[in-house]
């Protein structure tokens, strides 16, 4: 079976905090792809980024990284300094092998907060 | 075109009515799936098709659902006597490759269904 758990409902921190949204997932397949969705208050999905399961090199882009670990089956995210704007719903996601034809797996989401 | 395309933005039916959803891929994509989110919660996965041939159908409640992707028109998906529980936004997203790289679903604004 495959499963995205993201663990942490909801999370507030104050602008400029460092945050981390965890998330875990499950599968059998050798091969797969791994995603980070954002949803803004206005609801539309962002594209953050996405992992294929044979990668897993860490990766900064801007405020934004991540952390990919098969060993523990996790593929966290973290911003650096949020800001406001970073404020949203984040989604982790998963495909198997043979990723343009098949359905995303998406965690139930993390909402973030960030106050001024 | 060079981003998805969804219609209406919103649609509002009473209950026992029938509801209409369009899709228009990106030019050049294969592939065309439809999510069903509700109450910005995690994302169902409905249906997927490879240019017009379902590809995946086991997210779909098949008494009352039912999706098309025809030649040179926009993809559908209707519902037949609305529920209640069937208010959501409805993503619809497409994607090109069926490779291992570059593979990417880019979503559509999604279609807000209110069923009163």
């Amino acid at each position: 079976a495959q499963k995205v758990t993201q663990a942490q409902t909801e999370i507030s921190v104050v602008e400029k905090e460092d945050v981390t949204l965890d998330c875990v997932y499950e599968t059998r397949d050798t091969t797969y792809y791994l995603f980070w969705y954002k949803q803004p208050p206005s609801g539309e999905l962002v594209f953050l980024i996405r992992r294929n399961s044979f990668d897993e090199q860490n990766e900064i882009s801007g405020r934004y990284s991540w952390n990919f670990q098969k060993s523990t089956s996790s593929f966290n995210f973290t911003i650096t300094a949020s800001q406001v704007v970073d404020s949203a719903v984040y989604f982790c996601a998963l495909t198997p092998v043979g990723g343009g034809y098949n359905k995303l797996i998406f965690g139930a989401g993390t909402r973030l907060a960030v106050h001024p | 075109g060079e981003e998805v395309a969804q219609t209406p933005k919103h649609l509002v039916r009473g209950e026992g009515q029938k509801a209409k959803l369009y899709c228009a891929p990106i030019k050049g994509h294969s592939y065309v799936f439809w999510y069903q989110q509700v109450l910005k919660n995690e994302f169902k996965f409905l249906i997927s098709f490879q240019n017009e041939n379902v590809f995946d159908e086991t997210g779909m409640p098949k008494e009352r659902f039912s999706a098309k992707c025809l030649p040179n028109s926009p993809c559908s998906l209707e519902i037949q006597a609305t529920k209640l529980e069937d208010s959501a936004v409805y993503f619809c997203a497409s994607s090109q490759s069926s490779g291992l790289t570059d593979y990417e679903q880019y979503f559509g604004p999604g279609t807000r269904l209110t069923v009163t």
